[in-house]
């Protein structure tokens, strides 16, 4: 059964940092999404993407951050400089049909 | 933006014991998720549904669009149940590429 896959499983940076995390959602679909969860909290939506632009973010989604589709199968969230605060884990889904999302395993990172 | 709230936020039952797992929520929708997260942390969807019920297994879902309200039922509950069970909606109403607000999640805990 096709699965979003997401790397790395866990990324250690230092604060100020710039980290990449990767998805490749499932073939065929056409909405992405990226979620946070930080420990002991609930998960909180970060940005959506359709038809090769956002289609919406949440005011945790500040000019830190930035999301690219650079080649058709992989879908990547960019925090330019981390702070300890971003430290979570970093969920994408994608969906092929409105309203769908199918989730990955998720990116653990850790700000130190 | 939609609120969602779940109840209870802890369940302990025995195995065998009929669970009931109840969500509202704020703005109107057209579907509703409910997600399993285990320790670990990955996240399952279970169901989307928009109207009425459906049913996977011991798992039974049901939306009431007009009360803005959810359950999610299992039936015959055995320990693998264990698990956090975490209600979504949709951000805005009519939202297709929206993110998910998501409840705070149930913890339950199946005792043999």
């Amino acid at each position: 059964e096709p699965e979003v896959t997401q790397t790395p499983s866990h990324q250690v940076t230092q604060m100020g940092q710039e980290v990449i995390l990767r998805c490749v959602p499932i073939s065929n679909h056409l909405y992405f999404y990226w979620y946070r969860q930080i420990l002991g909290q609930k998960v909180e939506f970060l940005v959506s993407f359709y038809n090769n632009e956002i289609s919406e973010k949440s005011e945790i989604f500040d000019d830190q951050f930035s999301v690219e589709r650079p080649d058709g199968s992989n879908f990547t969230l960019k925090i330019r400089s981390t702070k300890l605060e971003d430290s979570a884990m970093y969920f994408c889904a994608s969906g092929g049909v409105r309203y769908e999302q199918y989730f990955g395993p998720g990116t653990r990172l850790t700000v130190t | 933006k939609n609120e969602v709230e779940q109840s209870p936020q802890n369940l302990t039952a025995q195995e065998g014991e009929f669970i009931t797992i109840n969500c509202s929520y704020s703005v109107g929708i057209s579907a509703l998720h409910w997600l399993q997260q285990h320790p670990g942390g990955g996240i399952v969807s279970l169901f989307m549904l928009s109207s009425g019920k459906k049913k996977h297994g011991r798992l039974i879902a049901t939306i009431n669009i007009q009360e803005k309200h959810s359950s999610l039922h299992i039936t015959a509950s055995h320990p693998r149940d264990s698990a956090v069970y975490i209600c979504a909606a949709p951000g805005r109403a009519g939202g297709g590429a929206d993110g998910l607000t998501f409840g705070k999640g149930t913890h339950l805990i199946i005792q043999p």
